[in-house]
């Protein structure tokens, strides 16, 4: 699976839209990227996927890069309950899916009154 | 839908002493995953099984961790003996199975285990 870079932290005002960005510029074209949070003493929480193109949720939305070495995920009006530790994971789809999730160490966002 | 349940959410032991995790996946999830999560560090997988068969056991430390999930739904892993570098917070999560459309992971909340 290609290795992912994001930052190690970030910071947010509560009701604006947070940014997150990810690069993974070794991607490979059967590769998705996946984004998951860790919210404290949590288990992770899966936010959303994609492949190439934009995708939105309830959650948030993730921006890929036409090279798809980059994405942003996009939490539009962030509140203190979406601080948690962020983690931008790539990983190969299959027909069988359910293979490992290989995590970094994410980015640390915290929500600012 | 009650999610994935881990027991107990918290252990304390001394080295040396067997310790052992329970994990109930969410109803009907054919895949169950354990990993461990050191601190400030993201999860890392230690087995996968697929309903009762483990499919990837390649990062369990076979000489002192063992799991199982003998009937295809609840799993236990244990630890014997445990040691000092095991303190981590053992992570179980459960997908639907083989439709990769739904393969999406839940993880339980999390076993902390401290070992003095």
């Amino acid at each position: 699976d290609a290795k992912t870079t994001q930052p190690p932290s970030m910071d947010c005002a509560e009701g604006r839209a947070a940014n997150l960005p990810c690069n993974h510029s070794t991607i490979s074209g059967n590769e998705y990227v996946y984004w998951y949070r860790q919210i404290h003493s949590q288990g992770p929480q899966y936010i959303i996927h994609g492949l190439k193109n934009n995708e939105t949720n309830e959650m948030a939305s993730l921006i890929i890069t036409e090279d798809r070495k980059s994405s942003t995920l996009i939490l539009p009006h962030a509140t203190l309950r979406d601080t948690a530790v962020y983690y931008c994971i790539v990983r190969v789809g299959s027909n069988f899916g359910n293979e490992k999730l290989t995590f970094g160490t994410g980015t640390r966002l915290t929500i600012i009154p | 839908e009650a999610g994935v349940v881990q027991s107990p959410r918290y252990k304390i032991i001394e080295k040396k002493q067997p310790v052992a995790f329970w994990c109930n996946p969410i109803s009907g999830h054919n895949t169950l995953y354990w990993y461990r999560q050191n601190l400030g560090q993201g999860p890392e997988l230690l087995i996968r099984y697929e309903n009762e068969e483990a499919v990837d056991d390649s990062q369990l430390p076979k000489d002192r961790f063992s799991a199982e999930r003998l009937k295809g739904v609840d799993s236990t892993l244990k630890i014997q003996p445990a040691e000092l570098g095991d303190s981590a917070v053992y992570l179980c999560a459960s997908s639907p199975g083989r439709d990769f459309n739904t393969d999406t992971q839940y993880f339980g909340p999390g076993t902390r285990l401290t070992v003095l």
